[in-house]
Protein backbone atom coordinates (compact mmCIF):
# COMPACT_ATOMS: atom_id res chain seq x y z
CA UNK A 1 0.00 0.00 0.00
CA UNK A 2 0.94 3.66 -0.76
CA UNK A 3 1.70 6.23 2.00
CA UNK A 4 4.52 7.85 3.93
CA UNK A 5 6.47 6.26 6.97
CA UNK A 6 7.63 8.91 9.44
CA UNK A 7 10.11 7.15 12.11
CA UNK A 8 11.02 7.03 14.43
CA UNK A 9 7.83 7.68 16.04
CA UNK A 10 9.37 8.52 19.51
CA UNK A 11 12.62 10.22 20.03
CA UNK A 12 13.91 11.94 22.89
CA UNK A 13 16.51 15.18 22.16
CA UNK A 14 19.75 16.24 25.32
CA UNK A 15 20.15 19.45 25.41
CA UNK A 16 22.44 21.32 22.42
CA UNK A 17 21.40 17.98 20.32
CA UNK A 18 20.70 17.78 16.80
CA UNK A 19 18.48 14.81 15.61
CA UNK A 20 17.05 13.73 12.26
CA UNK A 21 13.01 13.09 11.80
CA UNK A 22 13.00 10.71 8.80
CA UNK A 23 10.05 10.77 6.21
CA UNK A 24 9.57 8.81 3.22
CA UNK A 25 6.46 8.34 0.72
CA UNK A 26 6.16 5.88 -2.09
CA UNK A 27 3.17 7.72 -3.63
CA UNK A 28 5.02 9.32 -6.15
CA UNK A 29 3.99 12.71 -4.89
CA UNK A 30 6.55 15.78 -6.08
CA UNK A 31 5.39 17.87 -2.98
CA UNK A 32 6.06 17.36 0.59
CA UNK A 33 5.85 19.29 3.32
CA UNK A 34 6.54 19.28 7.55
CA UNK A 35 4.72 20.53 10.20
CA UNK A 36 4.79 21.14 13.72
CA UNK A 37 1.72 20.21 16.07
CA UNK A 38 1.65 21.69 19.42
CA UNK A 39 -0.89 21.28 22.08
CA UNK A 40 -4.08 23.92 21.11
CA UNK A 41 -1.59 25.42 18.52
CA UNK A 42 -2.70 23.67 15.58
CA UNK A 43 -0.73 22.98 12.55
CA UNK A 44 2.80 25.46 11.83
CA UNK A 45 4.63 24.99 8.34
CA UNK A 46 8.52 24.44 8.76
CA UNK A 47 9.19 23.72 5.42
CA UNK A 48 8.33 22.60 2.45
CA UNK A 49 9.81 21.19 -0.69
CA UNK A 50 7.64 21.19 -3.98
CA UNK A 51 10.56 19.14 -6.14
CA UNK A 52 13.71 17.71 -6.02
CA UNK A 53 16.60 19.75 -5.09
CA UNK A 54 14.32 22.23 -4.03
CA UNK A 55 12.72 23.70 -0.82
CA UNK A 56 11.64 26.80 1.05
CA UNK A 57 11.02 27.97 4.25
CA UNK A 58 7.51 28.22 6.08
CA UNK A 59 6.07 30.41 8.99
CA UNK A 60 8.49 28.53 11.33
CA UNK A 61 12.21 27.51 9.83
CA UNK A 62 14.70 29.05 12.46
CA UNK A 63 16.16 25.94 13.99
CA UNK A 64 15.22 23.48 11.50
CA UNK A 65 17.02 22.27 8.21
CA UNK A 66 16.10 19.79 5.78
CA UNK A 67 17.22 17.90 2.43
CA UNK A 68 15.46 16.91 -0.43
CA UNK A 69 18.06 14.92 -2.41
CA UNK A 70 15.17 12.26 -3.40
CA UNK A 71 11.92 12.42 -4.20
CA UNK A 72 10.59 10.16 -2.14
CA UNK A 73 12.92 11.20 1.28
CA UNK A 74 11.96 14.50 3.12
CA UNK A 75 14.10 14.56 6.29
CA UNK A 76 14.08 17.14 8.97
CA UNK A 77 16.70 18.02 11.51
CA UNK A 78 15.78 19.92 14.40
CA UNK A 79 19.19 21.46 15.46
CA UNK A 80 20.29 22.80 19.00
CA UNK A 81 19.31 26.28 17.70
CA UNK A 82 15.48 24.66 17.81
CA UNK A 83 14.93 26.74 21.95
CA UNK A 84 11.68 24.44 22.13
CA UNK A 85 11.87 21.29 20.09
CA UNK A 86 9.20 19.48 22.04
CA UNK A 87 6.28 18.99 19.90
CA UNK A 88 4.76 16.66 17.77
CA UNK A 89 5.99 16.65 13.95
CA UNK A 90 3.87 15.65 10.87
CA UNK A 91 5.08 14.73 7.69
CA UNK A 92 3.19 15.16 4.36
CA UNK A 93 2.69 14.88 0.75
CA UNK A 94 0.72 15.88 -2.62
CA UNK A 95 0.66 14.88 -5.75
CA UNK A 96 2.51 18.43 -6.46
CA UNK A 97 3.00 21.84 -5.23
CA UNK A 98 0.16 24.59 -5.27
CA UNK A 99 -2.13 24.08 -2.07
CA UNK A 100 -4.72 22.75 -4.12
CA UNK A 101 -4.29 18.81 -3.13
CA UNK A 102 -5.40 17.17 0.33
CA UNK A 103 -2.47 16.09 1.87
CA UNK A 104 -1.77 12.55 2.99
CA UNK A 105 -0.18 12.47 6.08
CA UNK A 106 1.96 9.79 8.37
CA UNK A 107 1.33 9.15 11.79
CA UNK A 108 3.94 11.66 13.04
CA UNK A 109 7.06 11.62 15.58
CA UNK A 110 6.86 12.69 19.01
CA UNK A 111 10.00 14.65 20.04
CA UNK A 112 10.80 15.28 23.64
CA UNK A 113 13.82 17.03 24.76
CA UNK A 114 14.85 15.54 27.96
CA UNK B 1 0.82 32.54 6.63
CA UNK B 2 -2.96 33.26 6.28
CA UNK B 3 -5.05 33.60 9.69
CA UNK B 4 -7.50 30.43 9.45
CA UNK B 5 -9.41 31.13 12.56
CA UNK B 6 -11.42 28.09 13.83
CA UNK B 7 -14.64 27.49 16.45
CA UNK B 8 -15.37 25.99 19.04
CA UNK B 9 -11.42 24.42 20.38
CA UNK B 10 -14.08 22.28 22.12
CA UNK B 11 -17.27 20.51 21.70
CA UNK B 12 -19.51 17.92 23.59
CA UNK B 13 -22.59 16.38 22.00
CA UNK B 14 -24.66 13.55 22.80
CA UNK B 15 -24.63 10.70 20.11
CA UNK B 16 -27.29 10.64 17.02
CA UNK B 17 -27.16 14.85 17.48
CA UNK B 18 -25.22 17.41 14.82
CA UNK B 19 -22.15 18.53 15.50
CA UNK B 20 -21.35 21.62 13.42
CA UNK B 21 -17.38 23.40 13.22
CA UNK B 22 -16.98 26.71 11.96
CA UNK B 23 -13.77 28.79 10.10
CA UNK B 24 -12.79 31.52 8.96
CA UNK B 25 -10.21 32.44 6.50
CA UNK B 26 -8.58 36.03 5.71
CA UNK B 27 -7.45 35.89 2.15
CA UNK B 28 -10.71 36.23 -0.74
CA UNK B 29 -7.96 33.93 -3.28
CA UNK B 30 -7.48 30.75 -1.34
CA UNK B 31 -10.09 28.54 -3.26
CA UNK B 32 -9.33 25.14 -1.78
CA UNK B 33 -10.83 23.95 1.81
CA UNK B 34 -10.16 20.68 3.47
CA UNK B 35 -10.71 19.05 6.70
CA UNK B 36 -9.26 16.46 8.56
CA UNK B 37 -10.03 14.16 11.49
CA UNK B 38 -6.78 13.45 13.93
CA UNK B 39 -7.01 10.63 16.49
CA UNK B 40 -4.84 10.65 19.24
CA UNK B 41 -1.35 9.39 18.21
CA UNK B 42 -1.91 9.58 15.06
CA UNK B 43 -1.58 12.04 11.78
CA UNK B 44 -4.70 13.58 10.35
CA UNK B 45 -7.12 12.15 7.94
CA UNK B 46 -8.75 14.22 4.87
CA UNK B 47 -12.35 13.35 5.50
CA UNK B 48 -13.83 15.96 3.10
CA UNK B 49 -12.93 18.96 1.04
CA UNK B 50 -14.19 21.68 -0.92
CA UNK B 51 -13.50 24.51 -3.72
CA UNK B 52 -14.42 27.55 -3.85
CA UNK B 53 -16.60 27.28 -6.93
CA UNK B 54 -18.99 24.63 -4.80
CA UNK B 55 -21.65 25.81 -2.11
CA UNK B 56 -21.86 22.37 -0.35
CA UNK B 57 -20.67 19.41 -0.39
CA UNK B 58 -22.15 16.15 1.07
CA UNK B 59 -20.68 12.37 1.83
CA UNK B 60 -23.05 10.04 4.04
CA UNK B 61 -23.06 11.53 7.35
CA UNK B 62 -20.52 14.52 6.76
CA UNK B 63 -21.08 18.05 5.26
CA UNK B 64 -19.05 20.67 4.27
CA UNK B 65 -20.65 24.21 3.26
CA UNK B 66 -18.61 27.65 1.77
CA UNK B 67 -19.68 31.10 2.00
CA UNK B 68 -17.05 32.72 -0.31
CA UNK B 69 -18.55 36.09 0.28
CA UNK B 70 -18.38 35.56 4.08
CA UNK B 71 -15.11 33.73 4.30
CA UNK B 72 -16.65 30.87 6.12
CA UNK B 73 -17.00 26.94 5.97
CA UNK B 74 -18.39 24.81 7.82
CA UNK B 75 -18.24 21.35 8.59
CA UNK B 76 -21.37 19.31 9.65
CA UNK B 77 -21.65 15.83 11.04
CA UNK B 78 -25.25 14.45 11.51
CA UNK B 79 -26.07 11.21 13.70
CA UNK B 80 -22.77 11.38 15.28
CA UNK B 81 -21.77 8.31 17.01
CA UNK B 82 -18.98 7.98 19.56
CA UNK B 83 -15.91 6.82 16.58
CA UNK B 84 -16.59 10.72 15.54
CA UNK B 85 -14.60 11.77 18.84
CA UNK B 86 -11.14 12.98 17.12
CA UNK B 87 -9.42 16.60 16.92
CA UNK B 88 -11.00 18.06 13.57
CA UNK B 89 -8.98 20.73 11.61
CA UNK B 90 -10.02 22.98 8.72
CA UNK B 91 -7.51 24.78 6.27
CA UNK B 92 -7.91 26.70 3.89
CA UNK B 93 -5.03 26.50 0.34
CA UNK B 94 -2.19 29.41 1.08
CA UNK B 95 -3.00 32.47 -1.53
CA UNK B 96 0.75 32.81 -2.73
CA UNK B 97 0.28 28.87 -4.31
CA UNK B 98 1.60 26.62 -1.73
CA UNK B 99 1.23 24.62 1.63
CA UNK B 100 -1.82 24.68 3.16
CA UNK B 101 -3.03 27.00 6.53
CA UNK B 102 -4.50 25.03 9.75
CA UNK B 103 -7.44 26.36 11.84
CA UNK B 104 -6.13 25.50 15.65
CA UNK B 105 -8.26 22.07 15.93
CA UNK B 106 -11.80 21.41 17.50
CA UNK B 107 -11.57 18.50 19.81
CA UNK B 108 -15.25 16.67 19.66
CA UNK B 109 -16.38 14.65 21.94
CA UNK B 110 -19.34 12.65 21.16
CA UNK B 111 -21.24 10.68 24.51
CA UNK B 112 -23.04 7.17 24.46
Amino acid sequence: DGGITQSPKYLFRKEGQNVTLSCEQNLNHDAMYWYRQDPGQGLRLIYYSQIVNDFQKGDIAEGYSVSREKKESFPLTVTSAQKNPTAFYLCASTPSGGGGYGYTFGSGTRLTVV
Amino acid sequence: GENVEQHPSTLSVQEGDSAVIKCTYSDSASNYFPWYKQELGKGPQLIIDIRSNVGEKKDQRIAVTLNKTAKHFSLHITETQPEDSAVYFCAASNPSGYALNFGKGTSLLVTP
